[in-house]
C-alpha cells in the first residue's frame, strides 16, 4: 500500500520569501505525484505533476516540485511567494498497481504575511 | 475547461435524515469520487466508479452509498445522517488513463 506524509501542518512564512513545502511518500511500485492546492471555501486545483521523465516540473503561479527517487520526496518550491499564495497545499501519489485511486497527504497550510 | 459542479456549496440536515449530495461533471470522465475532508486528516476517500453503475468502496464507505446511473453524475446518499458526519465532501472525476483528478467546490454539510 502507499501513503504519503506531509511533515508539516502549518507553514508561516514573509512575503516575498522563499518556500519549501515538504512531501515524502511511500510505495513499492513505480509512482506518478501530484500536488494540488486548495485555496479558501474552494475546491482542489491542480498546481503540477510528475508523471516520468525531467525529475524537475514546473507548474503554475511559479511553483515547482523534484522528484526524488532515493529520498521519496516530492517537496514544492517557489522562491519567492505572495500574500496570494495563502492556501492548504496537498500532496498525492497514485502508485501504478493501485487502481485509480490518489491518496492524499494531510495538507499543509501556507500562511504568508506581510 | 472542465468543470465538477455539486448542488449545494452549504446544507445543514438533522440527524437521521437521508441526505443526497449530487455531482455533476461534463467531461465525459470514466472515473469519479466523493471524498471528505476534515482538519488534520486531509482528504479520505469514500467511494468511487469507474463507470456506470459501477462503484468501489474507498477507505471510509460506513454510513454511506452512492449511485452512478448516468456517466456525468455521480451521488453519494448518506442513509440516515449522524453528527460524526458533519464535514467538507469533495467530489472529483478523471479520465481512466490519466489519474489527474478534478474537483468540485464542496459541498459543507453540518448535521445537527
Amino acid at each position: 500500500a502507499q501513503s504519503v506524509t506531509q511533515l508539516d501542518s502549518q507553514v508561516p512564512v514573509f512575503e516575498e520569501a522563499p518556500v519549501e513545502l515538504r512531501c515524502n511518500y511511500s510505495s513499492s511500485v513505480s509512482v506518478y505525484l501530484f500536488w494540488y492546492v486548495q485555496y479558501p471555501n474552494q475546491g482542489l486545483q491542480l498546481l503540477l505533476k510528475y508523471l516520468s521523465g525531467s525529475t524537475l516540473v514546473k507548474g503554475i503561479n511559479g511553483f515547482e516540485a523534484e522528484f526524488n527517487k532515493s529520498q521519496t520526496s516530492f517537496h514544492l518550491r517557489k522562491p519567492s511567494v505572495h500574500i496570494s499564495d495563502t492556501a492548504e497545499y496537498f500532496c498525492a501519489i497514485h502508485s501504478t498497481g493501485g487502481g485509480n485511486k490518489l491518496t492524499f497527504g494531510t495538507g499543509t497550510q501556507l500562511k504568508v504575511e506581510l | 475547461d472542465v468543470k465538477v459542479t455539486q448542488s449545494s456549496r452549504y446544507l445543514v440536515k438533522r440527524t437521521g435524515e437521508k441526505v443526497f449530495l449530487e455531482c455533476v461533471q461534463d467531461m465525459d470522465h470514466e472515473n469519479m469520487f466523493w471524498y471528505r475532508q476534515d482538519p488534520g486528516l486531509g482528504l479520505r476517500l469514500i467511494y468511487f466508479s469507474y463507470d456506470v453503475k459501477m462503484k468501489e468502496k474507498g477507505d471510509i464507505p460506513e454510513g454511506y452509498s452512492v449511485s452512478r446511473e448516468k456517466k456525468e453524475r455521480f451521488s453519494l446518499i448518506l442513509e440516515s445522517a449522524s453528527t460524526n458526519q458533519t464535514s467538507m465532501y469533495l467530489c472529483a472525476s478523471s479520465f481512466q488513463s490519466t489519474y489527474e483528478q478534478y474537483f468540485g467546490p464542496g459541498t459543507r454539510l453540518t448535521v445537527t
